[in-house]
């Protein structure tokens, strides 16, 4: 079946600009995760979503960074007030259920000028 | 806190064997994950272990060690595609999946 599809691949903005990045988990998947990686760095957690509620949001570096998940299925990665630091691939897996294996779609390579 | 070390690059030989090293001090533990990422994708899952010992999976072997919170991953009979990174990642406690990557090891496999 399908795996993680993220969108969009690639994203630039300017400084100060609002996005928002869009993860389809895998069908079934009641389990979603954010990351974010910079270039040299493994993942960095951001948040773990179990059917629509946010379980853990403790990764969320400040509140310019939200996340929901309405229907429990695609969720939205959305930044305010981007800053240059916020550059990085934004990541999103998913797993069948909250204690197994997670899969990864391609990321969101997210650039901010 | 987390931490989570291994290597930062190793580079062996097509048909070697190697093995990458991955340590960690976590709050809690349940459970170390192997991912491979090859440049510009996205990680895949390699091999999961939670009890001592060793997993074995095609050319792939993972090891843990609970007691000194250490693990390595083993593979064999390299091949050329195999050059990717290899992250090591904790998951610190049940009820969350949320998981602590290490900065990955950067495997290059020269003919």
């Amino acid at each position: 079946g399908a795996g993680v599809s993220q969108t969009p691949s690639n994203k630039v903005t300017e400084k100060g600009k609002y996005v928002e990045l869009r993860c389809d988990p895998i069908s079934g998947h009641t389990a979603l995760y954010w990351y974010r990686q910079s270039l040299g760095q493994g993942p960095e957690f951001l948040i773990y979503f179990q059917g629509t509620g946010a379980a853990d949001d403790s990764g969320l570096p400040n509140d310019r960074f939200f996340a929901v998940r309405p229907e429990g299925s695609v969720s939205t990665l959305k930044i305010q007030r981007t800053e240059r630091g916020d550059s990085a691939v934004y990541l999103c897996a998913s797993s069948l259920g909250g204690l197994e294996t997670q899969y990864f779609g391609p990321g969101t390579r997210l650039l901010v000028l | 806190g987390q931490n989570i070390d291994q290597p930062t690059e190793m580079t062996a030989t097509e048909g070697a064997i190697v093995q990458i090293n991955c340590t960690y001090q976590t709050s809690g533990f349940n459970g170390l994950f192997w991912y491979q990422q090859h440049a510009g994708e996205a990680p895949t899952f390699l091999s999961y272990n939670v009890l001592d010992g060793l997993e074995e999976k095609g050319r792939f072997s993972s090891f843990l060690s609970r007691s000194k919170g250490y693990s390595y991953l083993l593979l064999k009979e390299l091949q050329m595609k195999d050059s990717a990174s290899y992250l090591c990642a904790v998951r610190d406690r049940g009820g969350a999946n949320n998981l602590f990557f290490g900065t990955g090891t950067r495997l290059t496999v020269i003919p």
